[in-house]
């Protein structure tokens, strides 16, 4: 069975902490997502990777980095939390194009006070 | 960029056939349109794409008009276990413009 993991259901962190949540696929695709989830504004692309190293901006990257050393690992970094990204983060992942489906963790849900 | 609309919510009860529809009038050439579906608590779950005309499997068929400006995701005979949030999504051309936008909610009641 496919599968996406991501380390953390819930997170609490404090202003100004550096907050890393991780992402793992174990069906060896090349693409993995990262998007966040807020009521009444559904599901919005933060930073995507097609590739090892590689990383693109997506809808809302301001705030946020992402790091990607292995094909199955995907870390999106908050480089200095604030209380307007608490949030739903949800983790994906696809192979091929664009259209492919993709597949999601569970999501994190990050509280920041 | 194609964006989508949906009806913020509709309401069902058990053994309907449902009807969501999504407007996409900027739709390009190449997009597909993909549908998913969210449980609280979970990652939205792909259910069914297409291009044009109608496809179906085992979950839900799609509808496509000829102008392809819309389409309708139809599941039949709705059950309680299909209360969930569910996703209209046009892609454009590359991961930056797949917008999920804010999704139908559906309530089934017994």
């Amino acid at each position: 069975d496919v599968k996406v993991t991501q380390s953390s259901r819930y997170l609490v962190k404090r202003t100004g902490e550096k907050v890393f949540l991780e992402c793992v696929q174990d069906m060896d695709h090349e693409n993995m997502f990262w998007y966040r989830q807020d009521p009444g504004l559904g599901l919005r692309l933060i930073y995507f990777s097609y590739d090892v190293k590689m990383k693109e901006k997506g809808d809302i990257p301001e705030g946020y980095s992402v790091s990607r050393e292995k094909k199955e690992r995907f870390s999106l970094i908050l480089e200095s939390a604030s209380t307007n990204q608490t949030s739903m983060y949800l983790c994906a992942s696809s192979s091929g194009t664009a259209y492919n489906e993709q597949f999601f963790g569970p999501g994190t849900r990050l509280t920041v006070l | 960029l194609a964006k989508t609309t949906q009806p913020i919510s509709m309401d069902s009860y058990e053994g309907q056939e449902v009807n969501i529809t999504c407007s996409h009038n900027n739709i390009a050439t190449n997009d597909y349109i993909t549908w998913y579906q969210q449980f609280p608590s979970q990652g939205p779950r792909f259910i069914i794409q297409g291009y044009k005309t109608k496809v179906t499997n085992e979950v839900a068929s799609l509808f496509i008009p000829a102008d392809r400006k819309s389409s309708t995701l139809s599941l039949p005979r709705v059950s309680l276990s299909d209360t969930a949030v569910y996703y209209c999504l046009v892609g454009d051309r590359g991961f930056q413009k797949l917008v999920f936008g804010t999704g139908t909610r559906l309530l089934v009641s017994p």
